[in-house]
Order: structure tokens, then sequence, then C-alpha cells
């Protein structure tokens, strides 16, 4: 089964500091595909990133970055320079092949709150 | 923004009652997905349809059901409401049902049953 694990229920930091949101996923398939999304008060769910299984590069779009380790089964994410308007919550989300095709399973989601 | 859309925004039932949620996908995009997201927790996958089939179904009652029409717009519907199908209901549209392709997802409903 899948299962995808944000152990940080909230998070408060400070404009302009460094925080990094956890994820650790568990699944059976043989190839997945680990997402990122954000959930600002509004209610949509925003994407963010999609990194596959066969990808440990980690990846940087400007203030974002993504650190996958297979070994590890985790899929954290960074925001450097926080920033008030980063104030939301941030799904980590799971799906692969064989099991699960292209259901998504979400961890419970990390609220963060950045102050000014 | 997405492109997806959802209708209504919000909606107030009563218990036993039945509600339809329109969804309606992003240009290009032949596939959606319902979830159901509780307050304080992670969406919870409902069903998908594909090409107007559904297309894999997670663990909810038969009193959830879906359709897809032939411009891949879509409906979720539940009939008998109970009080714990409040909640927020997002849709979400990817280019096939394949796992490799992102959900985009809409602003989502909010279902409150009294």
């Amino acid at each position: 089964a899948q299962k995808v694990t944000q152990a940080q229920t909230e998070i408060s930091v400070v404009e302009k500091e460094d925080v990094t949101l956890d994820c650790v996923y568990e699944t059976r398939d043989t190839t997945y595909y680990l997402f990122w999304y954000k959930q600002p008060p509004s209610g949509e769910l925003v994407f963010l990133i999609r990194r596959n299984s066969f990808d440990e590069q980690n990846e940087i779009s400007g203030r974002y970055s993504w650190n996958f380790q297979k070994s590890t089964s985790s899929f954290n994410f960074t925001i450097t320079a926080s920033q008030v308007v980063d104030s939301a919550v941030y799904f980590c989300a799971l799906s692969g092949v064989p099991t699960s095709g292209s259901r998504l399973t979400f961890g419970e989601g990390t609220q963060l709150t950045v102050n000014p | 923004e997405t492109g997806v859309t959802q209708s209504p925004t919000h909606l107030i039932k009563t218990r036993g009652q039945q509600v339809t949620l329109r969804c309606s996908s992003q240009s290009g995009h032949n596939t959606v997905s319902w979830y159901q997201q509780a307050l304080g927790q992670g969406p919870q996958f409902i069903f998908q349809y594909y090409r107007e089939e559904e297309n894999g179904r997670g663990n909810f009652p038969p009193r959830f059901s879906g359709l897809q029409f032939p411009n891949y717009s879509s409906e979720l519907n539940v009939n008998a409401l109970e009080l714990d199908d409040s909640a927020l209901y997002l849709c979400a549209s990817s280019r096939s049902g394949a796992s490799t392709d992102t959900q985009y997802f809409g602003p989502g409903t909010r279902l409150t049953v009294l």
C-alpha cells in the first residue's frame, strides 16, 4: 500500500528564514512519482513539482529546492528566504505503477506560517 | 490558474439529501479525478474518469458515483448524505490517465451537511 508521512504538522518561521518540509513515503511500486502541492487559504491545490523514481537529481526553482533520496524514501522541500506569501499548507503526494496508477496518495500536510 | 473550474463554490445540504458537484477540465485534458478533503487532512482519492469510463476507485461507498461527458467535464454525485460527507471536494484534470501525468486541481466545492 502507498503511504506518505509528513511528520511536521505545523511550522512557524520568521520572514527570510530558510525552512525545510519533510516527506517520507512507502510504496511497493517499481516506478513511482512524487509531487509537492501548495494549498493557500483559498483551497486550490497548486502544483509545484513532480519527480520520478529514476531521477534522484536535486532540483532548484528560484527560492524552492527539492531533495530526493531514494535510500531513505524521502522527498524534502526547502524554501530559502521565506516570505509571508509562502504561508500555506504544503502536501507531498505519491503515485506509481503497477499498483496505484495515477491516483495520488497524499500526506496529511504541513501548515507553514511565515511571520513578518 | 489551472483552467480547471468547479461549481458550485459552496453548498449546504441536510442529511439524507443528494448532491451533484461539477467540474470542467483543462483544455486538452481527457481525465478527471475527484478527491475528498476533510478539514485538517490530506485529500483522499474518490475515483477517476478517463474518456468517459471509470478508471479506478478509492475506498468510498457506492453512494458516491460519477459521470464524465464527451467534452470531458465531470460530475460527482453523492446520495443519502451523511454528516461525515462535509468536506472540500476537489477535482483534478490531467492529460491522460497515466501515472506520469500531473494532475491540476480546481478551486474545490465546499460541502456542508447539516
